[in-house]
């Protein structure tokens, strides 16, 4: 069965430089999460889409932009990174009124 | 505002001993949906189980058990015969619909509760 796909699965970035991290939800899955999950922490919610409308936001700095595009994937942009950005980062797709969430395998990014 | 607490950091155990991981949550809303997930050392999130909150009923799936009481917000998660694979993190979620039915279905953790079985 297909699976939520992160791409890349890791990244390793400077501070003050950008990354692009991107989502492909499972098919015909209209909801999109972002989380991020710190070191020993557990994953924190950062933002969400619904059919391509942002439906809800959590702690995310405001470095931080994301967008889910016509094709149902989304992108999460963050600039001037800095070293607590270190983390992984999961997305994770939710078919409509399933109130489940299938978990991609997560993007590790580490800020140097 | 949602809280969830899982007390217990760490717990080890031998191989075929049970082991039960303690989970309570707090939320206002009256309808509102549990989930227990496994995070292996590989780091992906697996779901094990999802509970609603009209649903008491326990559930085994194989040597995986779950107590939902919600006279004291706590959904409990038992481990029967534990094996060395069984070794990981395991985070109990909650998230809620809000009177409109609307799913704000962003998921909040407990801290985590590292399980080592050893063999």
């Amino acid at each position: 069965a297909a699976g939520v796909i992160q791409s890349p699965r890791h990244l390793i970035k400077e501070k003050r430089e950008t990354a692009t991290l991107k989502c492909y939800p499972i098919p015909r899955h209209d909801t999109v999460y972002w989380y991020q999950q710190g070191p020993g922490q557990d994953p924190q919610f950062l933002i969400s889409f619904y059919e391509k409308m942002q439906s809800d936001k959590g702690s995310i700095p405001d470095r931080f932009s994301a967008q889910q595009f016509s094709d149902y994937h989304s992108e999460l942009n963050m600039s001037s990174l800095e070293l607590g950005d270190s983390a992984l980062y999961f997305c994770a797709s939710e078919p409509q009124n399933s109130y489940e969430q299938y978990f991609g395998p997560g993007t590790r990014l580490t800020v140097t | 505002a949602q809280k969830v607490t899982q007390a217990q950091t760490e717990i080890s155990v031998v191989e075929k001993e049970d082991v039960t991981l303690d989970c309570v949550y707090e939320t206002r809303d009256t309808t509102y949906y549990l989930f227990w997930y496994k995070q292996p050392p590989s780091g992906e999130l697996v779901f094990l189980i999802r509970r609603n909150s009209f649903d008491e009923q326990n559930e085994i799936s194989g040597r995986y058990s779950w107590n939902f009481q919600k006279s004291t917000s706590s959904f409990n998660f038992t481990i029967t015969a534990s094996q060395v694979v069984d070794s990981a993190v395991y985070f109990c979620a909650l998230s809620f619909l809000d009177a409109g039915g609307t799913s704000y279905g962003k998921l909040t953790f407990g801290q985590g509760t590292i399980l080592t079985v050893h063999p």
